[in-house]
């Protein structure tokens, strides 16, 4: 089985510039998150979806944040204008409906902001 | 918000040695996991333990889980190398926060 692809692996912008990053789920996985994990800490959620409808996005900062789902499957996240403190690992992961347990994790996106 | 802390943040012990490191968590759980980050990797999940079950092995790993105390300890037995990594508790169905981790360094 094919696990969940992001890309891309590394970015460096500089602040105030745009970015995105795009995540592939694993095929049947209904449930997708979208996590930010910054230097040193836990990964800290930012959005969940179920299929194309977003179920949970409390902590998305929406005024620079935007993510979609269109599809139901692959998604986007998005940064706009993007802040020093935005660098960070951006981590998508994906679960089944039948197994909320199963998350799988991809490798993540590296961005750097200088 | 952080659910969970680990304990402590970082740890470094010899190869062979036994590694611990401790969850505490604020809310009632049903539920908690553990997960392994290489690093600059995705997690791996590596254990869950429900929140009516006190201890769990798989492996040469040993959770066990204190809801009194709100609390959870991961034991690696008989470490490796390839162990070094960051270690995180979870809680949560569905949408999981995610602790500040522990970072083990195994030294050959």
């Amino acid at each position: 089985e094919a696990g969940v692809a992001q890309s891309p692996r590394y970015k460096i912008i500089e602040k105030r510039q745009s970015v995105a990053f795009w995540c592939n789920p694993i095929s049947g996985h209904a449930t997708l998150y979208w996590y930010q994990q910054i230097l040193g800490q836990g990964p800290k959620l930012l959005i969940q979806f179920q299929n194309n409808g977003v179920v949970d996005d409390s902590q998305l900062p929406k005024d620079r944040f935007s993510a979609e789902r269109l599809k139901g499957v692959d998604s986007t996240l998005k940064i706009q204008p993007a802040k020093l403190e935005d660098s960070a690992v951006y981590l998508c992961a994906s679960s089944s409906l039948t197994d909320p347990y199963g998350y799988t994790f991809g490798s993540g996106t590296r961005l750097t902001v200088v | 918000s952080q659910q969970g802390e680990e304990d402590p943040q970082a740890l470094s012990i010899q190869e062979g040695e036994n590694a611990t490191m401790n969850c505490s968590y604020k809310t009632s759980i049903n539920n908690l996991q553990w997960y392994r980050q290489n690093s600059g990797r995705g997690l791996v999940h590596l254990i869950l333990i429900r929140s009516n079950e006190r201890e769990k092995h798989s492996g040469r790993l040993r959770v066990t889980l204190d809801t009194s105390k709100k609390s959870s300890s991961l034991l690696i037995t008989a470490s490796r190398a390839a162990d070094t990594a960051s270690y995180f508790c979870a809680t949560g169905t569905y949408k999981y926060i995610f602790g500040t981790g522990t970072r083990l360094k195994v030294l050959a």
